[in-house]
């Protein structure tokens, strides 16, 4: 089993909410992890979107729109991106990672759709 | 600005190696972290390592352990990355990136190198 699990597509409508999940293995515990998001669209490398961990321990992208806020969902063992006011330019692949094990493991990716 | 440009595309046969160059400017080389990602073709992220400048420290993915290097010159603020005994499924883009010590902030990136393999 992986060891972070992401949805490979997931759509939504502009100015609507997507919540984009990245699942951790089970036995891996979301909580103690901060987990970073990356986007990247085609043909570019990825950019930093945000870091979280809790509320009081978060960081968010140079530049990066408040509309992308991060949080978890400790009983689905979970981290969230979410994107409020969905634009079309948000139409990208998305990436979680966390440091587990001494290496940098980054999610399968979700394809988001603006439509 | 900070800004690192790799090295152009190559092309390579099995069994071959690869070395992909990083060069960093705008900022003090030594002060951050390199690591390598790779990408390939219409799949997802993958770490390779990570590298500190100023002290030469590594870290490597266990994927890549025994088959990758990752050095540097500081006197030309270039970060190098080999990759041996290529097979085919080595076939991605190749990407350098900064980071603090230690963290997940990775920015900026470099455009990415394309490594073929191929008979």
């Amino acid at each position: 089993q992986a060891v972070l699990t992401q949805p490979s597509s997931l759509s939504a409508s502009p100015g609507a909410s997507a919540s984009l999940t990245c699942t951790l293995r089970s036995g891996i515990n979301v909580g103690t992890y901060r987990i970073y998001w990356y986007q990247q669209k085609p043909g570019s490398p990825p950019q930093f979107l945000l870091r979280y961990r809790s509320d009081s321990d978060k960081q968010q992208g140079s530049g990066v729109p408040s509309r992308f806020s991060g949080s978890k969902d400790a009983s689905a063992n979970a981290g969230i991106l979410l994107i409020s006011g969905l634009q079309s330019e948000d139409e990208a692949d998305y990436y979680c990672m966390i440091w587990h094990s001494s290496a940098w493991v980054f999610g399968g990716g979700t394809k988001l759709t603006v439509l | 600005q900070v800004q690192l440009v790799q090295s152009g595309a190559e092309v390579k046969k099995p069994g071959a190696s690869v070395r992909v160059s990083c060069k960093a400017s705008g900022y003090t080389f030594t002060s951050y972290d390199i690591n390598w990602v790779r990408q390939a073709t219409g799949q997802g992220l993958e770490w390779m390592g990570w590298m500190n400048p100023n002290s030469g420290n590594t870290g490597y993915a266990q994927k890549f352990q025994g088959r990758v290097t990752m050095t540097r010159d500081t006197s030309i603020s270039t970060a190098y990355m080999d990759l041996s005994s290529l097979t085919s499924e080595d076939t991605a883009m190749y990407y350098c990136t900064t980071s603090e010590s230690h963290s997940g902030w990775f920015d900026p990136w470099g455009q990415g190198t394309l490594v073929t393999v191929s008979s």
